[in-house]
């Protein structure tokens, strides 16, 4: 598969363990943030989202924490797998403007 | 996957040709987009559509027109290919209602030679 990133931040996680993965977004203006998993290959895939009214959510295996203060997004995955091997990467968005994409996280899991 | 199929899903052309990449949905919704994906940049926003016949241009739009004369059906076209445009391209879509949610095709893996 393609190459997502060249130069990308890496994380290795031990399988089994719960991973951490970090954003710091530009604008303190953006409202809305989502999280996508890209395997070698394919397409971004939708993980959660949130809004800037909330400072965590929840969904299966993965949390999104979200720091205001801080312009600062974070997902954890718990009880990483090796299929969560991926590159991870946020996006946000403010008023009318569309979607900004930061350059990602490549997650990878030592057995 | 949204309902989102992307044609070819591998090009390999020559510069100075014209290539069209089609992006295809099965839900209706409103809002289209393209993207390309390059080593050391996130994606990056082409063109967008909000319906049919109605398009706007995103960040990285030199070379590159599209069109949409049917909600289900989004082109991209490189009127003359150039080395620069070669990339990995991708649709998506936002889900109706404002959601502000996108969902993205496969990709097309485009090299120009």
């Amino acid at each position: 598969g393609e190459s997502v990133g060249l130069h990308l931040p890496t994380l290795s996680v031990q399988e089994g363990d719960n991973s951490i993965i970090n954003c710091a977004y530009s604008n303190s203006a953006s409202d809305y943030f989502i999280w996508y998993k890209q395997e070698s290959g394919k397409g971004p895939q939708f993980i959660i989202d949130i809004r800037s009214n909330m400072d965590k959510r929840q969904g299966q295996r993965v949390t999104v924490l979200l720091n205001k203060t801080v312009k600062h997004l974070s997902l954890q995955i718990a009880a990483t797998q090796p299929g969560d091997s991926a590159v991870y990467f946020c996006a946000e968005k403010w008023g009318a403007q569309k979607l900004v994409f930061g350059q990602g996280t490549r997650l990878t899991i030592n057995p | 996957d949204a309902g989102i199929t992307q044609s070819p899903r591998h090009k390999v052309t020559e510069t100075g040709t014209p290539v069209t990449l089609r992006c295809h949905q099965t839900e209706n919704h409103r809002y289209m987009y393209w993207y390309r994906q390059d080593p050391g940049h996130g994606l990056r926003l082409i063109h967008y559509s909000y319906g049919v016949k109605d398009t706007d241009k995103g960040e990285v739009s030199d070379g590159y027109s599209v069109s949409r004369s049917k909600t289900e059906d989004f082109l991209l076209t490189l009127e003359s290919a150039t080395s620069s445009q070669t990339s990995v391209y991708f649709c998506a879509i936002e889900e109706t209602g404002g959601t502000d949610t996108q969902y993205f095709g496969p990709g097309t893996r485009l090299t120009v030679l």
